[in-house]
């Protein structure tokens, strides 16, 4: 299972947009890339999910190079609601597999006014 | 259900004491994880159920822990013999089953905070 590569923590203002990098070196050609956002005290929920070039839906945008060996989730104008933990993963495309949702550290993002 | 329900959704108990912890997956949902969450930490992942197939227990941390499910619905956690590091939120998952090319989403619980003294 490839593993993931992400900053610990990040600092953001309101209104800015927000670039969160995933490194996935030893992606596999029939793995996911999936994103996660967890509040304090709550579970993770889904953000966004791809597989290569760019996907966006109302909340965020990801961005996919060809190489597929990173990641980058653009949160555009964030806002103090964002303050949250982002989880990168990478998830085989097949069922019966355990490891499809393993998390790694994440990374914090703060908010701030 | 509407989720994916946890109870009881805080739990203490004295060292050296089982407990349960019970998951409600969302109805019609094959697949079905948990995970420990530590203080200021990731998820740990624990074990995974896919409908009637062997249960993936990889990441159960020691033969204290244990899970069941029968079939589709209700899962239970259990830990005997309670430790102090036991002490962590525990989260459950579940999706639908993933099809071919495509793994879905999975959505998570509340969690059940265990808090062993």
């Amino acid at each position: 299972l490839a593993k993931t590569t992400q900053p610990i923590s990040m600092d953001s203002y309101e209104g800015q947009e927000v670039n969160i990098t995933c490194s996935h070196n030893n992606i596999a050609t029939n793995d996911y890339i999936t994103w996660y956002q967890q509040f304090p005290s709550q579970g993770p929920r889904f953000i966004i999910q791809g597989y290569k070039t760019k996907v966006t839906n109302e909340v965020a945008s990801l961005f996919i190079p060809a190489d597929r060996k990173s990641s980058t989730l653009s949160l555009p104008r964030v806002s103090l609601s964002d303050t949250a933990v982002y989880y990168c993963l990478v998830a085989r495309g097949t069922h019966n597999y355990g490891q499809n949702f393993v998390f790694g550290p994440g990374t914090r993002l703060s908010v701030l006014p | 259900g509407a989720g994916v329900s946890q109870s009881p959704s805080n739990k203490v108990t004295e060292k050296g004491k089982d407990v349960e912890l019970r998951c409600d997956p969302i109805s019609g949902h094959t697949a079905l994880y948990w995970y420990r969450q530590r203080l200021g930490q990731g998820l740990e992942f624990l074990i995974y159920f896919q409908g009637n197939s062997a249960p993936d227990k990889s990441g159960l941390p020691s033969d204290r822990f244990s899970a069941e499910r029968t079939g589709e619905s209700v899962s239970t956690l259990t830990i005997q013999r309670t430790q102090q590091e036991d002490s962590a939120v525990y989260l459950c998952a579940s999706s639908t089953r993933i099809s071919s090319g495509l793994n879905t989403e999975a959505f998570f619980g509340q969690g059940t905070r265990l808090t062993v003294v």
